[in-house]
């Protein structure tokens, strides 16, 4: 079975500064995984996502997410952090060899951005 | 907006009754899918459907059933209501059931057992 794991259930950091979100995932073939955002009262908007192609993805709003198959990781980031970017982040897990398609979520990082 | 239209958004009943929550998947898509979001659960899959047909199965309770319709509009059925059950419940669609595909989020339906 597929799982994923996002350390920290919170992060804080300052405007203009790094955001790092760390995603860590368990499966018995390289899956797809995602980067989905959520903000406050509204649904999850995708990000990015990693279908085997570029182990570099970028995605909107200036993330980018790098697919390290030896470490089973993917890791989002953004260089400057601004103050629209507070919300909460889940990375997720699709298994390309199962039926259909379903998503195996992450247990969320909500981040905060200080001024 | 990602196109996937759910309602109600808000919803508060009493515990042992019975609920149908609605979704419109984006146009063309074939694929729905629920989930269901709670404090002590985080997102949970529930159940998708494919053109009409049920393509895959999670943690869906033995009282919550589903459905999708010829028109690819899907229901959730949640009945004999707990208190455990409230949480935001999301429908998704996505083109295909291919994996890779991407899935689209509808903004929720929030319900409360009370």
């Amino acid at each position: 079975a597929q799982s994923v794991t996002q350390l920290g259930s919170h992060v804080s950091v300052s405007e203009g500064a790094l955001v790092l979100l760390r995603c860590n995932y368990s499966s018995s073939v390289p899956p797809y995984l995602f980067w989905y955002v959520q903000y406050p009262n509204q649904g999850l908007q995708l990000l990015l996502k990693y279908t085997s192609a570029a182990t570099l993805v970028k995605g909107i709003n200036g993330f980018e997410a790098e697919f390290k198959k030896s470490e089973t990781s993917f890791h989002l980031t953004k260089p400057s952090a601004h103050m629209s970017d507070a919300a909460e982040y889940f990375c997720a897990v699709s298994d390309r060899e199962a039926a259909g398609n379903k998503l195996t979520f992450g247990g969320g990082t909500r981040v905060l951005v200080k001024p | 907006d990602s196109g996937v239209t759910q309602t109600p958004k808000h919803l508060i009943t009493a515990t042992g009754q019975r609920v149908t929550l609605r979704c419109s998947p984006r146009s063309g898509d074939l694929s729905v899918y629920w989930y269901q979001q709670s404090l002590d659960q985080g997102l949970q899959f529930l159940i998708q459907y494919y053109n009409g047909e049920e393509r895959a199965k999670g943690n869906i309770l033995e009282r919550f059933s589903a459905q999708q319709f010829p028109d690819l509009h899907s229901e959730l059925n949640l009945s004999s209501l707990e208190l455990g059950d409230s949480a935001l419940y999301f429908c998704a669609s996505s083109v295909a059931s291919r994996s890779g595909n991407t899935i689209y989020f509808g903004e929720g339906s929030w319900l409360t057992v009370v």
